[in-house]
């Protein structure tokens, strides 16, 4: 069972798009955080987010917090080839410190 | 200002030989985590440790899997008689601190190991 639904799976878009990703639980989180990995790395942390219906800005990238803290989403604005890579949501649960909760990511591809 | 390292970034094994991964947490962190990534099933939490103490290895398999977190030295995963269901990317991640109460809980991700078992 995957506590973390991360919608699409796939997104193929031209360079100058507008694009939304999505991180959808039934579960309540503490925080949750935005990875991108690229292949054969690691997780590259990219924002944390605590407050219900906090928004975050990272140049052209915009995460919210969902006011319930139960999901999140990912904008970017005009997006670049250089953005390509799998974005990942991680869920921090109060009731558990330590271990992250992760969904199984949108791999975006920017097309130049 | 070296992040998370792990050691080796590809390990190639026999069934039944055994894994050692190697972890070095960031300067100043005492929190590790281990997780495996499989094609198309995302990041699965193994095992939490601080210094000298396992906290919580609920995600570990039962059989043929350890961890450890020395008091000097990485922190070592440890895959005993290895199959080839094994074969993932282990990551590790570090974390500056997880206080009680509020998580707010960052968390660094070294460049993982890819274990491929023949």
């Amino acid at each position: 069972t995957q506590l973390l639904e991360q919608s699409p799976q796939f997104l193929s878009i031209q360079e100058g798009e507008n694009l939304t990703v999505y991180c959808n639980s039934s579960s309540v989180f503490s925080s949750l955080q935005w990875y991108r990995q690229e292949p054969g790395e690691g997780p590259v942390l990219l924002v944390t987010v605590v407050t219900g219906g906090e928004v975050k800005k990272l140049k052209r990238l915009t995460f919210q917090f969902g006011d319930a803290r139960k999901d999140s989403s990912l904008h970017i604005t005009a997006a670049q080839p250089g953005d390509t890579g799998l974005y990942l949501c991680a869920g921090a649960a109060g009731s558990t410190l330590g271990r992250l909760y992760f969904g199984r990511g949108t791999q975006l591809t920017v097309w130049p | 200002n070296a992040g998370v390292m792990q050691n080796p970034r590809h390990l190639v094994r026999r069934r039944g030989q055994e894994a050692r991964l190697r972890c070095s947490p960031m300067k100043g962190h005492s929190h590790v985590y281990w997780y495996r990534q499989l094609p198309e099933e995302g990041l699965k939490f193994m095992v939490y440790l601080q210094k000298e103490n396992i906290i919580d290895e609920s995600g570990m398999p039962k059989e043929r899997f350890s961890a450890e977190f020395p008091k000097e030295g990485p922190s070592i995963l440890r895959i005993q008689q290895v199959v080839r269901g094994d074969s993932a990317a282990y990551f590790c991640a570090s974390s500056p601190t997880t206080s009680g109460g509020l998580s707010y809980n960052e968390q660094f991700f070294g460049p993982g190991t890819r274990l491929t078992v023949l």
